[in-house]
């Protein structure tokens, strides 16, 4: 089974410029979460999305969004982007059947720079 | 406010010897808890698992051990090989879907 997929691996951007992101889970996958990753801050949570809808959001704000189409991949989108929005962006995917394991497989991450 | 926390940002052991990572977390709704390991420039790779139900949970040269009362996990490899140098997150979620909140990782180093 192929993994998660993400595109692109890096992005150079410029403050104020919007960006979008791209997530394909693991063929089966219908749930998908988005991490941001900083020196120092761990991964934080983002949002996860479940059947083409959001069912849990972090703490960040309104300029990320997200959503998941039909057959489950995702997309995150950050508008005016500041240069603390630097960070590594991960996509994880899991089964996420009810009352069964909740692992979730991550891909590889985009880098994203803003200047 | 960080929920879990992984005191200990690094440590060094002897190819061979066990390798114990630590993990503390505040939240008592926190019931799954997961371990990854991480390479520079790729994702987390999943490692092991444990729920709330149990204490103990066996993998190979991995377990982990769960202590509730004390909000208290910790990841066990044994032996320790150099491949396992990389660092690890533990992340802990409550029965509300996929949002996991992870700590800050322990880089390990194991010397051949």
């Amino acid at each position: 089974k192929a993994g998660v997929t993400q595109t692109p691996r890096y992005l150079i951007k410029t403050r104020g410029q919007q960006v979008t992101l791209s997530c394909s889970p693991i063929s089966g996958h219908r749930s998908v979460s988005w991490y941001q990753q900083t020196p120092g801050q761990g991964l934080q949570f983002l949002f996860e999305y479940f059947s083409e809808t959001q069912r849990n959001k972090g703490n960040f704000p309104g300029r990320f969004s997200g959503r998941q189409f039909s057959n489950s991949r995702s997309e995150m989108n950050v508008s005016t982007l500041e240069l603390g929005d630097s960070a590594l962006y991960l996509c994880a995917s899991s089964l996420s059947v009810a009352g069964g394991a909740k692992e979730q497989y991550f891909g590889p991450g985009t880098r994203l720079t803003v200047t | 406010d960080q929920q879990v926390k992984q005191n200990s940002p690094s440590l060094s052991v002897q190819e061979g010897r066990i390798s114990i990572l630590n993990c503390d977390y505040t939240n008592s709704m926190f019931d799954y808890f997961l371990w990854y390991k991480k390479y520079p420039a790729e994702g987390p790779t999943f490692l092991i698992s444990i729920s709330s139900i149990k204490d103990k949970n066996e993998d190979g040269r991995f377990t982990v051990f769960l202590n509730k009362s004390a909000k208290h996990l910790s990841l066990h490899i044994v032996p320790s090989q150099p491949g396992d140098s990389a660092v690890y997150f533990c992340a802990a979620s409550a029965n509300t879907g996929n949002q996991f909140y992870f700590g800050t990782g322990t880089s390990l180093t194991v010397i051949p």
